[in-house]
């Protein structure tokens, strides 16, 4: 069963940069069919994309973010992480780490999230 | 960047009711929508991608239809542990982008 295990800091101060890591286990990061990647949440909203990374390390911004963030992945330990820099108070969210599943239908590709770990609450403050 | 609106942000049901939820995208996405069930607490779960295709796992009683602009999740016969927030996403193109959320409450 493939499990997904994010860690990192809890309290980082504004200007600081956050660093994450998501192990995979249960299953090789290096798979054709899927991308790896990541969501927040600030506390009682919504859902953003952040960005996602595929195992040869091409990347996807989202591009109100792309100035700040780095994912990269270590194929060697079955992780990728994520870097988000000059954090503000904006940044406080639940971060996920999620797998992005590639479903090949006739008429396309069509991707989802359909593995998630159980999220790091990050809270920015001084 | 692609809009997801859902409506309604909040809706009272009963057990054993049966409900829907719509989602309009501010443009064409053809059939690039995921819908996720999101418990207090817990981590999003996904119901239904590309537009009606249920998840592995998933019981049968939710549903999606819709293609282009408008879709819709319809839960029937709603049990006790069916009260969530449910979300839209699509994934036609980056940014990926998610509906705000409607909020399934017990009534």
């Amino acid at each position: 069963q493939l499990q997904l295990q994010g860690s990192g800091p809890g309290l980082v101060k504004p200007s600081e940069t956050l660093s994450l890591t998501c192990a995979v286990s249960g299953g090789s990061i290096i798979n054709t069919n899927y991308y790896w990647g990541w969501i927040r949440q600030p506390p009682g909203k919504g859902l953003e994309w952040i960005g996602n990374i595929y195992y040869s390390g091409n990347t996807y911004y989202n591009p109100s973010l792309r100035s700040r963030v780095t994912i990269s992945v270590d194929t060697s330990k079955n992780q990728f992480s994520l870097r988000l820099s000059s954090l503000t108070a904006a940044d406080t969210a639940v971060y996920y780490c999620a797998r992005t599943v590639d479903h090949n239908f006739w008429s396309g590709f069509y991707k989802a999230f359909d593995y998630w770990a159980q999220g790091t609450l990050v809270t920015v403050s001084s | 960047d692609i809009q997801m609106t859902q409506s309604p942000p909040s809706l009272s049901a009963s057990v054993g009711d049966r409900v829907t939820i719509t989602c309009r995208a501010s443009q064409s996405i053809g059939s690039y929508l995921n819908w996720y069930q999101q418990k207090a607490g817990t981590v999003p779960k996904l119901l239904i991608y590309a537009a009606s295709s249920l998840q592995s796992g998933v019981p049968s009683k939710f549903s999606g239809t819709g293609s282009g602009t408008d879709f819709s999740l319809t839960i029937s016969s709603l049990q006790p542990e069916d009260f969530a927030t449910y979300y839209c996403q699509q994934s036609y193109s980056t940014p990926y982008t998610f509906g705000q959320g409607t909020n399934l409450e017990i009534k």
